[in-house]
């Protein structure tokens, strides 16, 4: 079992819809990072986050420390947002080095 | 600045052929690593390296070798390409470690060992 589970693997949405990805993790964690990877393949850091929520444009990132568990929001999603949503947890552990654990990552399709 | 720079895009290699995949960053960062990424697999880290003349391995070194002779530069060498090898390939950097850094990222090597 992966210490970092997406779900869901793909995800299909008409636009405008509301978009929810989330990421379940397993290990204690000092941060966790959403990062964006476009069909041409370069990944982009989205945020970093250890409590709470985080918002830029469109996009809302949650984390719930207790339940272990993050979600990553997209509002008014647009075709141009379709691209795989990666998270990756840095665990605390003190020989993880500061290593991320990444998950597998979603696949976000919009259609106009 | 560029960012993270990686070459070739794309590679074609033959069985026990070997390779050198360039990556260079313009951020004067510090940390530097190559993750491999397969297709329904998270990234998993093959080297990483915290500053010029010391690199360490990660989650899955075999077959591959680094070196870090600047700060600028941190090639990722395959010395004898085996099938298992297909994968994409990223290189990142970031400018320290810890909670709240941000890696950025090279746009892939996408590379096919047959």
């Amino acid at each position: 079992k992966n210490e970092v589970e997406q779900s869901p693997q793909n995800l299909t949405a008409q636009e405008g819809e509301f978009i929810t990805i989330n990421c379940s993790y397993s290990v204690g964690i000092s941060a966790l990072h959403w990062l964006q990877q476009h069909p041409g393949g370069g990944i982009v850091s989205l945020f970093m986050l250890s409590s709470g929520k985080k918002k830029h444009g469109r996009l809302i990132a949650t984390i719930n420390i207790q339940e272990k568990h993050s979600s990553l929001h997209i509002t008014a999603s647009h075709p141009r947002d379709s691209a795989v949503y990666i998270c990756a947890a840095l665990p605390t552990f003190m020989d993880s080095n500061y290593q991320l654990i990444w998950g597998a990552g979603t696949k976000l399709i919009i259609k106009p | 600045n560029a960012g993270v720079t990686q070459t070739p895009k794309f590679r074609i290699l033959k069985i026990g052929q070997s390779m050198t995949l360039q990556c260079t960053q313009d951020m004067n960062h510090n940390y530097m690593y190559w993750y491999r990424q397969d297709p329904g697999m998270g990234l998993k880290l093959i080297y990483y390296s915290v500053g010029a003349g010391i690199t360490d391995k990660g989650e899955v070194p075999n077959g591959y070798n680094v070196s870090r002779s600047t700060t600028e530069d941190f090639p990722l060498r395959l010395e004898l390409a085996a099938p298992s090898q297909t994968s994409v390939y990223f290189c990142a950097s970031s400018y320290s470690q810890g909670p709240n850094t941000e890696a950025f990222f090279g746009q892939g090597t996408r590379l096919t060992v047959v």
